[in-house]
């Protein structure tokens, strides 16, 4: 199986903020990588899919980049609605895989 | 506008069938390229890839849970079907379909979830 390692686990930043999350995948995937946004309660929420294609109606302020092993996830400037948990989602390969998130909190 | 909405038991004892159904809306299982998927989120965790099954009923399944996983479709009823035997304490988890627009495309949007316990 494909294990996806995210980094940081957790983050504390402020509203304005840039955030940038990795995701370090255990072989090549290509492109082949989906980045989720999670609330309490909720299911997860799609942003950006093919490592760097953003889903419609996701802000612009998200965007993803990177191919083969390593790959970012990052936010422009941190709004208050964007506090969630975030995790990478390979497809490239059966089985698919998640990380195992990355908690974005309010400093 | 697609919809997915999971339906169940909220609690089974350990070894018995737990059989969790998709019931979906504003798409058609049998469209080329259409998948629906299985997920699972124990509490605090990662959600887990189960299943899935396309269009063409051709499935796919988690390696670590492909001995215990079935999952099936009734394009009639708008349904999809996933069964998990022998079920243990670790399988509590809230489950998830999801819907794929195509090969290789992540699903989106999902269901709400359905919360499951495995507890005698």
């Amino acid at each position: 199986d494909i294990h996806l390692t995210q980094s940081p686990s957790f983050l504390s930043a402020s509203v304005g903020d840039r955030v940038t999350i990795t995701c370090r995948a255990s072989q090549g995937i290509s492109t082949y990588l989906a980045w989720y946004q999670q609330k309490p309660g909720k299911a997860p929420n799609l942003l950006i899919f093919d490592a760097s294609t953003l889903q419609s109606g996701v802000p612009s302020r998200f965007s993803g980049s990177g191919s083969g092993t390593d790959f970012t996830l990052t936010i422009s400037s941190l709004q208050p609605e964007d506090f969630a948990t975030f995790y990478c989602h390979q497809l490239n390969t059966y089985p698919w895989t998640f990380g195992q998130g990355t908690k974005v909190e309010i400093k | 506008q697609i919809s997915l909405k999971e339906s169940g038991p909220t609690m089974v004892k350990p070894t018995q069938t737990l059989t969790l159904t998709c019931t979906v809306s504003g798409f058609s299982l049998s469209t080329r390229g259409v998948s629906v998927g299985w997920f699972r989120q124990p509490p605090g965790k990662a959600p887990e890839w189960l299943a899935l099954i396309y269009w063409d009923d051709d499935k796919r399944y988690s390696t670590s849970l492909k001995n215990r996983l079935s999952i099936t479709k009734d394009t009639s009823k708008n349904t999809v079907v996933l069964t998990l035997i022998n079920t243990d304490p670790v399988d509590t988890a809230t489950y998830y379909c999801g819907h794929s627009a195509g090969v290789l495309v992540p699903f989106d949007p999902w269901g709400q979830g359905t919360l499951v316990s495995v507890s005698s």
